[in-house]
């Protein structure tokens, strides 16, 4: 298993700033995954990190709106840019450790946005 | 394209009665499936996944490949197992992201 953390827990932004969103895996992983799960929805992925290459991102996601870095294998930040309040979500990191499918979440960032 | 199918959003048993949460899956290689389950204020959790057939919280799930199906059940249902419960599939690849259903929320009455 993993042991997975992420900073911070929840969040009140301002319209138009920026948040920068933290994860942490206690063990070294190849890919870290970042998702969103709006109010009352499922998790949809956003990217993949995968370390020492740019994130993927899926489609209705860009690299503009969420940067994401992935400096090591145990660390990546997703930053959510010029929010508006339909950014208002939480946004959620996972890995999978060994490289298996299964994967561990973080506890996720309550994101609100004014 | 992967796609996962919870059709209940809301179900809800007696304390006691079977629990049968249906997940249907369409994808053209071969999956691997899972059950998450998130509890009232907490994160999401791995429940269980079909490669290591296990009962976990007396939980099962059976992967059907002709019926593409792949199902949680319980046979008596207790007041903690209410939860969210996310479906969820993966391509048999190692390291893929993961395809969620929109989930079912089990409500078990007293």
């Amino acid at each position: 298993s993993a042991v997975i953390s992420q900073k911070p827990s929840r969040d009140i932004c301002q319209r138009g700033t920026s948040l920068t969103i933290q994860c942490q895996v206690d063990s070294q992983v190849t890919m870290m995954f970042w998702y969103r799960q709006q109010p009352g929805q499922s998790l949809t992925l956003i990217a993949t990190a995968n370390q020492g290459s740019e994130a993927t991102y899926e489609s209705g996601f860009v690299i503009d709106k969420f940067p994401i870095s992935r400096p090591n294998l145990t660390f990546s930040t997703l930053t959510v840019s010029n929010m508006s309040p339909e950014d208002s979500s939480i946004y959620l990191c996972s890995a999978p450790p060994g490289g298996r499918n299964e994967q561990f979440f973080g506890p996720g960032t309550r994101l609100t946005v004014l | 394209a992967q796609r996962v199918t919870q059709p209940e959003k809301l179900l809800s048993v007696f304390k006691g009665a079977p629990v049968e949460l249906k997940c249907n899956y369409s994808y053209s290689g071969s999956p691997e499936l899972f059950w998450y389950v998130q509890y009232s204020r907490q994160r999401l959790q791995l429940l269980l996944r079909h490669i290591s057939r296990e009962s976990i919280k007396g939980f099962t799930a059976d992967l059907n490949k002709g019926e593409t199906s792949f199902h949680l059940k319980k046979p008596f249902a207790q007041e903690e197992d209410s939860a969210m419960y996310y479906c969820a599939l993966a391509a048999n690849s190692g390291n893929t992201p993961l395809v969620f259903g929109k989930g079912t929320r089990l409500s078990v009455i007293a």
